[in-house]
């Protein structure tokens, strides 16, 4: 597709559930980020990826949280036993890496209830 | 501690004037800044950026002047358009393949 595609567009979970985030990114494109945006808030980093590698995951906001992109390019946020606290959008967005626009999904909007 | 700010929750400008966002950031090793628009259940658009070795990036209706001494940036629309109407999110990024940082956003309200 032309742009970053991420699903599902919407989740709701009950706590302490397991859930999987899937983001397809422009095809190409070398970098990879994942952003939490919370209501009323600006997106917050959590973790970025430089094909396969992962090269920051300074902003998991816990070791709940985990993130991968085994072949460079389709990359998954799992969140495991999901809490009240994790409803937010997840935003994934990617960049070819020497140009510093990144371009962004939609969002998957979690709701843990 | 937060890096990129925006102050202003809010603004409303008339049809056809000139909306003027600002953005303050802490971290002067920043060197490239962006904006970003968003409109609801979307995710955010890029919209322009300006590299620190610069002071003015101007593109159609938008431009983003950045004062480095004062770590102040400013996007500038003129003149507005009701498709304005939306949250604009300033950002920076330390180098061109780090993580961008975002401030909380600015919703415009343009009226008609």
């Amino acid at each position: 597709g032309a742009g970053v595609s991420q699903s599902p567009r919407y989740k709701v979970a009950k706590r302490g559930q397991d859930v999987a985030l899937r983001c397809d990114p422009i095809s190409g494109h070398v970098s990879l980020f994942w952003y939490q945006q919370a209501l009323g808030q600006g997106p917050e980093f959590l973790t970025y990826f430089q094909n396969e590698a992962q090269l920051d995951k300074s902003g998991l906001p816990s070791d709940r949280f985990f993130a991968e992109r085994p072949e460079g390019s389709v990359s998954t946020l799992k969140i495991q036993r999901t809490q009240q606290e994790d409803s937010a959008v997840y935003l994934c967005a990617s960049s070819l890496g020497v140009i510093a626009e990144a371009f962004f999904g939609q969002g998957t909007r979690l709701t843990v209830v | 501690d937060q890096q990129v700010k925006q102050n202003s929750p809010s603004l409303s400008v008339q049809e056809g004037r000139i909306s003027i966002l600002n953005c303050d950031y802490t971290n002067s090793m920043f060197d490239y800044f962006l904006w970003y628009k968003k409109y609801p259940a979307e995710g955010p658009t890029f919209l322009i950026s300006i590299s620190s070795i610069k002071d003015k990036n101007e593109d159609g209706r938008f431009t983003v002047f950045l004062n480095k001494s004062a770590k102040h940036l400013s996007l500038h629309i003129v003149p507005s358009q009701p498709g304005d109407s939306a949250v604009y999110f300033c950002a920076a990024r330390l180098n061109r393949d780090d993580k961008i940082i975002f401030g909380k956003g600015t919703r415009l309200h343009i009226l008609p």
